[in-house]
């Protein structure tokens, strides 16, 4: 296993469209988070993933935004209506929780969105 | 909410100087503490962690002690490189509910020849 893996790496895209990011993570993980970063900034939390389930949403995850694990796999970020505020980079990180304990989070490269 | 304070960069230095990047976090609970760091066009990467009081993280050179009385996890380095340019991250992990990270502001390091 590489590590976690992010597609597209970049993505330019007209303001009003939308947009779909996919993130693999490590094979064995069953976490897996989604942050955003904007220039100058830490990464902020957007939300998490155990298996399929999403446990927990960031008041920063407007109505436009979606996040989906179907199969506890891969999961997609979906942005619609896009708009100039929402370019930033987006990543995605897996960790593994088993018997009450965590590992540390492994990131992505990210994908860079930049709305035009 | 749980919360991490950095020192602002950015941060100049010459190459064999000793570094020093400060951090303290706010938390309700017991957290894992971190330093991450992200070279220019890549992504985030571990570099040390701690868990628990009075542990160390090292890695590559750099160190970091996680002092509970003082809420500190401050990064050091005793001789850096020009490769050691980068941006460096402070951040926490919770111990319950979704073990997410909250990250600080980050603080970028620049070592010159």
């Amino acid at each position: 296993d590489t590590g976690v893996s992010q597609d597209p790496r970049h993505k330019i895209t007209k303001r009003g469209q939308n947009v779909t990011f996919r993130c693999d993570p490590i094979s064995e993980h069953n976490r897996l988070y989604w942050y955003r970063q904007t220039l100058g900034q830490g990464p902020e939390f957007l939300t998490y993933f155990q298996n399929e389930a999403q446990l927990e949403k960031s008041r920063l995850l407007s109505d436009r935004f979606s996040a989906e694990r179907p199969k506890g796999s891969f999961s997609t970020l979906e942005i619609q209506r896009t708009e100039q505020g929402d370019s930033a980079m987006y990543l995605c990180a897996s960790s593994h929780r088993t018997g009450g304990m965590n590992t540390e989070a492994f990131f992505g490269q990210g994908t860079r969105l930049t709305v035009v | 909410g749980d919360s991490v304070t950095q020192m602002e960069g950015p941060v100049t230095l010459s190459e064999e100087a000793f570094l020093t990047i400060n951090c303290t976090y706010t938390a309700t609970g017991y957290p894992s503490l971190f330093w991450y760091v992200q070279y220019p066009g890549e992504g985030l990467q571990l570099l040390l962690k701690a868990t628990k009081a009075d542990d160390k993280g090292s890695n590559k050179g750099f160190e970091a002690t996680y002092r509970k009385e003082t809420t500190s996890f401050h990064l050091e380095k005793g001789s850096v490189q020009v490769s050691d340019s980068a941006v460096y991250f402070c951040a926490l992990s919770e111990r319950t509910g979704g073990f997410k990270t909250i990250f600080g502001a980050g603080t970028r390091l620049f070592v010159k020849a």
